[in-house]
């Protein structure tokens, strides 16, 4: 099947800086990629959606100046979170898909902690 | 009404059981269903797809009733290894758009 990766798998910063997440499809090319935020025992949440190439769609209440996403190429997209906050501590689940949006394809996430 | 809706659990059922949960939804217009899995600290992963006249795979049943605007997932002779967060995944056919539900989590017990 098909394979994404995230790098980093877990990362922590300090209050302020600025973390960036990196998102790849390995062995297809990828249309769309979404970006998703899990807090603990809560479902996945929505950030943004990406097409390759153009702007990233936010969700409501998703601050694009602060949750930076960038699709430059079909196989990689970039998620940089903005002078992070403690309460930007989370689950960062990026996905990818071909033609069909609904099959997303999932990378295996990376945990913010910031301090 | 939330766009997609499913009872969080836990379920706590005996290896070995039936356990059947159900995800309803709110638009009539959805047109794809989904079951994925999660286990902890993973990301989800696709258990199958949901269709109109109802699939099987293995030991997992899915269902869709459009009427009532729900689907089912039925996992039959239940092992250690269900024992994860189940997500209803709703296509909402605008754009694309897809709707995660909370998801169920069970626990199977030995």
């Amino acid at each position: 099947g098909a394979v994404v990766s995230q790098h980093p798998s877990w990362v922590i910063c300090k209050s302020g800086t600025s973390v960036k997440i990196e998102c790849r499809s390995l062995d297809f090319q990828a249309t769309t990629m979404f970006w998703y935020r899990q807090f603990p025992k809560q479902s996945l949440m929505l950030m943004a959606t990406s097409n390759e190439g153009s702007k990233a769609t936010y969700e409501q209440g998703v601050e694009k100046d602060k949750f930076l996403i960038n699709h430059a190429s079909l196989t990689l997209s970039t998620l940089t979170v903005t002078s992070a906050h403690p309460e930007d501590s989370s689950f960062y689940i990026c996905s990818a898909s071909g033609d069909r949006a609904y099959e997303q394809y999932f990378g295996p996430g990376t945990r913010l902690t910031v301090t | 009404r939330k766009e997609v809706e499913q009872d969080p659990g836990p379920f706590n059922v005996p290896e070995g059981a039936t356990v059947a949960f159900n995800c309803t939804y709110s638009n009539s217009a959805s047109q794809s269903f989904f079951w994925y899995r999660q286990d902890c600290r993973k990301e989800p992963k696709l258990l199958m797809s949901v269709y109109s006249s109802g699939n099987e795979d293995g030991r997992f049943t899915a269902q869709l009733n459009r009427a009532s605007q729900y689907i089912s997932l039925l996992i039959r002779d239940s092992k250690l290894s269900d024992s994860a967060t189940y997500l209803c995944v709703v296509n909402m056919g605008l754009d694309d758009k897809i709707i995660f539900g909370k998801g169920t989590r069970l626990h199977i017990l030995p």
